[in-house]
């Protein structure tokens, strides 16, 4: 089985701060890991992925994930945040063998003050 | 925009009714993955075709069912409708050429209203 836990239900971050969402997961077998992020009334874009490599994976908007393998996490950063920023956001997993469809945690609603 | 096609945006029915969602995927796609989005249980797959046979199964209820035709569009059928059904349900494909690490690509959704 396959599952992935986002502790955070909101973040709150004034604009300009750097930003975190964080994500762990648990997976036998290698994980791929996944960002989405949902504007409201919108389908989930994709933002980033993690498959092998460079622990540090760069996706789109300028958001960033750090892969930590010891930790089972995947948290998903940027440096600084914009007020546009606020969405919600889910991190997914699945193996790198079988079954394609992802599971998605919970979600974190990020919001930016101005 | 994903390349992802999902009808209806939005429909509202009565309990006990029947209703079909459609999804066209990414040109070229051949897979299809039907997600349910409610404020309870999150985002949960329930099913996937690849190119009209079904792949995997999530945690889709009997009173559902899904089919893919030969032109890749999907149908996701919801029967017997409850209140509790009431969700966004998301329609996703991907790219099968290459390596098998491809994210999903999401449609925008077809909110579904039970009364």
């Amino acid at each position: 089985a396959q599952s992935v836990a986002q502790p955070e239900d909101q973040v709150n971050v004034a604009e300009g701060n750097p930003l975190t969402v964080k994500c762990t997961y648990s997976v036998s077998g290698n994980p791929y890991l996944f960002w989405y992020v949902q504007y409201p009334n919108r389908g989930l874009q994709f933002l980033l992925k993690y498959i092998t490599g460079d622990n540090l994976v760069k996706g789109s908007y300028g958001f960033e994930a750090e892969f930590n393998k010891s930790q089972t996490s995947f948290h998903l950063k940027k440096p600084s945040a914009l007020v546009s920023d606020s969405a919600l956001y889910f991190c997914a997993v699945r193996r790198d063998t079988g079954r394609r469809a992802l599971t998605f945690g919970s979600g974190t609603r990020l919001q930016v003050q101005p | 925009d994903s390349g992802v096609t999902q009808t209806p945006k939005h429909l509202i029915t009565a309990t006990g009714q029947r209703v079909t969602l459609r999804c066209s995927p990414r040109s070229g796609d051949l897979s299809v993955y039907w997600y349910q989005q409610s404020l309870d249980q999150g985002l949960q797959f329930l099913i996937q075709y690849y190119n009209g046979e079904e792949r995997a199964k999530g945690n889709i209820l009997e009173r559902f069912s899904a089919q893919q035709f030969p032109d890749l569009h999907s149908e996701l059928n919801l029967s017997s409708l409850e209140l509790g059904d009431s969700a966004l349900y998301f329609c996703a494909s991907h790219g099968d050429r290459g390596l098998n690490t491809g994210e999903l690509f999401f449609g925008e959704g077809s909110r579904l209203t039970v009364l």
